[in-house]
């Protein structure tokens, strides 16, 4: 099992590009989340999704759109970069809710010049 | 949303035990504390979970006091693999939602 997997690892983007950072779990979970890290600072919860079909905003979703493509996948896109989306971030993925051990993706290093 | 509170960083040597202790006055009833490890360059890995009294794993033990408004990671042993951060986290109500995890302890272990 490969857990959970992020692409691409490094990006570089010129402010106003879009991207889409691409997450897959292989471990049949229904909950997936995705996270950005700042330098120093802990994680902080961009959107979430619960189930198949379903999502919803976390603690700071502006810039960002989600899709839950299928119980695998969930993608985050990024419409218009900003230099202050520039970050770390983490895919994750838990069986029920947040209670539940959530495993997290190996990252993906954004930054935005 | 219970809101947690830890160092932000401890030394230890190899051998030690070590204890973080993360203060959460306003736990919830229905809120387990998580804790998770992160390496540098690493998503978080989930370390350990309870309740209320103590729960013990192969990787650490976790003290929860009666009142639960606070608890402790211990780590025993620690060698220099375990140079890391230890976030503490309280559950939220459902779904992830206003899952926070603060800046955590940078622990540095030292030969």
């Amino acid at each position: 099992n490969a857990g959970v997997t992020q692409t691409p690892k490094f990006q570089v983007l010129k402010t106003g590009q879009s991207m889409t950072l691409q997450c897959a779990q292989d471990m049949n979970h229904n909950s997936m989340y995705w996270y950005r890290q700042d330098p120093g600072m802990g994680l902080r919860l961009i959107y979430y999704s619960a189930s198949e079909g379903t999502t919803d905003k976390g603690e700071v979703p502006n810039g960002y759109n989600v899709s839950r493509l299928n119980k695998r996948e969930f993608s985050l896109r990024l419409e218009s970069a900003a230099p202050s989306q520039t970050s770390v971030y983490f895919c994750a993925s838990s069986e029920g809710s947040g209670y539940n051990e959530q495993f997290f993706g190996p990252g993906t290093r954004l930054t935005v010049l | 949303l219970a809101k947690t509170t830890q160092p932000i960083s401890m030394d230890s040597y190899e051998g030690q035990e070590v204890n973080i202790t993360c203060s959460h006055n306003n736990i919830a009833t229905n809120d387990y504390i998580t804790w998770y490890q992160q390496f540098p360059s690493q998503g978080p890995r989930f370390i350990i979970q309870g309740y209320k009294t103590k729960v013990t794993n192969e990787v650490a033990s976790l003290f929860i006091p009666a009142d639960r408004k606070s608890s402790t990671l211990s780590l025993p042993r620690v060698s220099l693999s375990d140079t890391a951060v230890y976030y503490c986290l309280v559950d939220p109500d459902n779904y992830g939602q206003n899952f926070v995890f603060g800046p955590g302890t940078r622990l540095s272990v030292l030969p």
